[in-house]
């Protein structure tokens, strides 16, 4: 089946450490995105990438990075510099060209400071 | 300015009423608009995209685009409570340079509530 795998569903992380969160597509799409959603918000974008290493800051990109080494991967690494990361994390892909650009989203991890 | 502004919810309608959601954006460059329903605690659905001016339909739902307003708004009539998410508008604006892709921005959403 194709589709975009966000792993893991649940995350927890401790004060100080970094964490990296999973996004595989098989969709042969280009295009991949890291967006963040807080309670009772809308999605706000972190990082985004056109082709395979190459990659920029969204809205919202301090205390993130990413890369993007294969076309399939866009792993998002939350650092300790992100003083608030608890929140939903959402990874979209979608083709790359001027009209039908739909992005389609994996099922998201939610990260947790403990 | 928000680069993209969705009308203040929460929005609330009689099952079988017409739904009226709206959303406007910024960037006069902006070529894909789409709406996305999210139930709570999932990830987004998209339900409809729109790229010329005019009306969309399908099924229930109705997207309307104006370039010339910024404005993008999406119907649903004979609202079930199976419709009751949040959905989200959002915008896809191309790069300087006229490069194909560009930043997919996402309005605050509404939340509707369809009651029996």
């Amino acid at each position: 089946d194709g589709g975009i795998t966000q792993s893991p569903k649940y995350l927890f992380r401790k004060e100080g450490q970094n964490v990296t969160l999973s996004c595989e597509q098989n969709l042969n799409h280009d295009a991949m995105y890291w967006y963040r959603q807080d309670p009772g918000q809308g999605l706000r974008l972190i990082y985004y990438s056109q082709i395979v290493n190459d990659f920029q800051k969204g809205d919202i990109a301090e205390g993130y990075s990413v890369s993007r080494e294969k076309k399939e991967s866009f792993p998002l690494t939350v650092t300790s510099a992100q003083k608030n990361p608890t929140a939903f994390y959402l990874c979209a892909s979608s083709i790359v060209r001027l009209m039908n650009t739909e992005a389609f989203f994996g099922q998201g991890t939610r990260l947790t400071v403990v | 300015q928000k680069e993209v502004e969705q009308n203040s919810g929460p929005l609330s309608v009689p099952e079988g009423a017409i739904a009226s959601l709206n959303c406007t954006y910024s960037d006069r460059v902006s070529q894909s608009f789409f709406w996305y329903r999210q139930y709570s605690g999932k990830s987004p659905e998209l339900i409809m995209s729109i790229y010329s001016n005019g009306d969309k339909e399908d099924g229930r739902f109705t997207a309307q685009l104006n370039k010339a307003s910024q404005y993008v708004s999406l119907l649903i009539r004979d609202s079930q409570p199976s419709d009751s998410a949040t959905y989200l508008c959002a915008v896809n604006t191309p790069r300087a340079g006229g490069t194909s892709y560009g930043k997919l921005t996402f309005g605050q959403g509404t939340i509707l509530t369809v009651h029996p």
